[in-house]
C-alpha cells in the first residue's frame, strides 16, 4: 500500500514569502506529526494531530508556523515570512491510532531552503 | 520527564566489524515502548524494531540484535558483521501511555561503515 506521501520534496524561497508544505498521511492512520531536522540534527517535534481532538501544538517554534489538517487526512504546514534558520527538512509521520504501541511511517521530507 | 539520549554522535567502523548502537532512556510511565529507525543518506526513516517495557527478551534479526535492560533503561542495538548499507544515522524513540502520544527522539548516531 502507499505510504506517507509530502509534496513538494525540494521548496527553494526566498526570504519573507509563505511556503505551504504539504502531507499525505497513510489511509486510516489517525495520528499524525510533523518533525523539523536541520542538516546534521535530530529530529524536532512541531505539532500532532489524533483524531478530530484538538492538535498538540506544543512544539511549533513561533506564530509563524501553523498547521491545518482537513478531513483527518492531508495536513498543510504552513511557514509565514520564513527566515533563513527556517531551512530544514520537514518530516511528517503518521501513526494507526492511539495505541503507544504504533510505529510512526515516515514520508521522504520536504527540503526546505529560504534563501 | 521522558527523555532518550544517544551519546554516541558518531561512530566508523571498518566492514565486518561488530558496532552497538548506545540508547538511554528516562521516563515515569510504567507501560511504555521504544523504538529504532533508520536513517540511511536517502534520508527516509525506516522503522526498525519495537519493544514494550514488559518483554525483556533480547531479540535477533539476522545480523540486528537488540539488547533491552530496564535495570539501566537501556536499549542497545548491535550490528554484527557490519556492511556499507548499514552507513546511516540510527534513532532511538521513546513512547509512554501516559504522555499523550507523543514520541520522543533521541539525537541520532551516525554510522559510517568503512569497506
Amino acid at each position: 500500500g502507499a505510504g506517507v506521501s509530502q509534496s513538494p520534496s525540494n521548496k527553494v524561497t526566498e526570504k519573507g514569502k509563505d511556503v505551504e508544505l504539504r502531507c499525505d498521511p497513510i489511509s486510516g492512520h489517525t495520528a499524525l506529526y510533523w518533525y523539523r531536522q536541520s542538516l546534521g540534527q535530530g529530529l524536532e517535534f512541531l505539532i500532532y494531530f489524533q483524531g478530530n481532538s484538538a492538535p498538540d501544538k506544543s512544539g511549533l517554534p513561533s506564530d509563524r508556523f501553523s498547521a491545518e489538517r482537513t478531513g483527518g487526512s492531508v495536513s498543510t504546514l504552513t511557514i509565514q515570512r520564513t527566515q533563513q534558520e527556517d531551512s530544514a527538512v520537514y518530516l511528517c509521520a503518521s501513526r494507526l491510532g492511539q495505541g503507544v504501541f504504533n510505529e510512526q511511517f515516515f514520508g521522504p521530507g520536504t527540503r526546505l531552503t529560504v534563501l | 520527564a521522558q527523555k532518550v539520549t544517544q551519546a554516541q554522535t558518531e561512530i566508523s567502523v571498518v566492514e565486518k566489524e561488530d558496532v552497538t548502537l548506545d540508547c538511554v532512556y528516562e521516563t515515569r510511565d510504567t507501560t511504555y515502548y521504544l523504538f529504532w529507525y533508520k536513517q540511511p543518506p536517502s534520508g527516509e526513516l525506516v522503522f526498525l524494531i519495537r519493544r514494550n517495557s514488559f518483554d525483556e527478551q533480547n531479540e535477533i534479526s539476522g545480523r540486528y540484535s537488540w539488547n533491552f535492560q530496564k535495570s539501566t533503561s537501556s536499549f542497545n542495538f548491535t550490528i554484527t558483521a557490519s556492511q556499507v548499507v548499514d552507513s546511516a544515522v540510527y534513532f532511538c524513540a521513546l513512547s509512554g501511555r501516559d504522555t499523550g502520544n507523543q514520541f520522543y527522539f533521541g539525537t541520532g548516531t551516525s554510522l559510517t561503515v568503512i569497506p
